[in-house]
């Protein structure tokens, strides 16, 4: 059974980077048929998508957030990153990691496996 | 970037009612359309992919039709269990979610 695990520090401070890291277990994030991702969700709040990434290091991220967001792979530990700098308030949210149905010329497009979620609060 | 707006953004009914949900993209998505569900403090799961497909393993009393911009997320009989927050998804350009829909018991 696939499971997805987020980590990371659950409290940034303002102007800082955010550090999030997804370890993916029962599977291999190798796989041709999908794209890793982040999503969150704010307190109270409905679902954004961050981005995504491809075995192969191709990302894709949501215009709004792609200043400030980077999505890396480290396959040798089947594991996936999420960095956001310039942190505020308005980043304190549940920050979900899913696997997501894709490939190289679809992109992604379902999240049939989901982590449990990490709240990440930014506060000084 | 494509909108999705749903609606109602919250919904009361009874066991027993057919509840329904709609969600409209700001463009043509063909069919590149999911529906999910969230309990309170749990991830989403997936229910339809592909606007109309129940995915594996989700009671067919969960259904989903449209496509091009309109698109429909039924319950036919609700369930206590089915009280959760709904949302769409597309994929045709990157990924959007709608707002949500908060179901709850009359």
């Amino acid at each position: 059974q696939l499971q997805l695990q987020e980590s990371g520090p659950g409290l940034v401070k303002p102007s800082e980077t955010l550090s999030l890291t997804c370890t993916v277990s029962g599977g291999s994030i190798s796989s041709s048929s999908y794209y890793w991702g982040w999503i969150r969700q704010p307190p109270g709040k409905g679902l954004e998508w961050i981005g995504s990434i491809y075995y192969s290091g191709s990302t894709y991220y949501n215009p709004s957030l792609k200043s400030r967001v980077t999505i890396s792979v480290d396959t040798s530990k089947n594991q996936f990153s999420l960095k956001l700098s310039s942190v505020t308030a308005a980043d304190t949210a549940v920050y979900y990691c899913a696997r997501q149905v894709g490939d190289m010329v679809r992109g992604p497009t379902l999240g049939d496996y989901w982590g449990q979620g990490t709240l990440v609060t930014v506060s000084s | 970037d494509i909108q999705m707006t749903q609606s109602p953004s919250s919904l009361s009914a009874s066991v027993g009612d057919r509840v329904t949900i709609t969600c409209q993209a700001s463009q043509d998505i063909s069919n590149y359309l999911n529906w999910y569900q969230q309990k309170p403090g749990k991830a989403p799961k997936l229910l339809i992919y592909d606007a109309s497909n129940l995915e594996t393993g989700v009671p067919s009393r969960f259904s989903g039709s449209g496509s091009g911009t309109d698109f429909t997320f039924t319950i036919s009989s609700l369930q206590p269990e089915d009280i959760a927050t709904y949302y769409c998804q597309q994929y045709d350009n990157l990924v959007t979610f709608g707002q949500g829909t908060r179901l709850e018991i009359k």
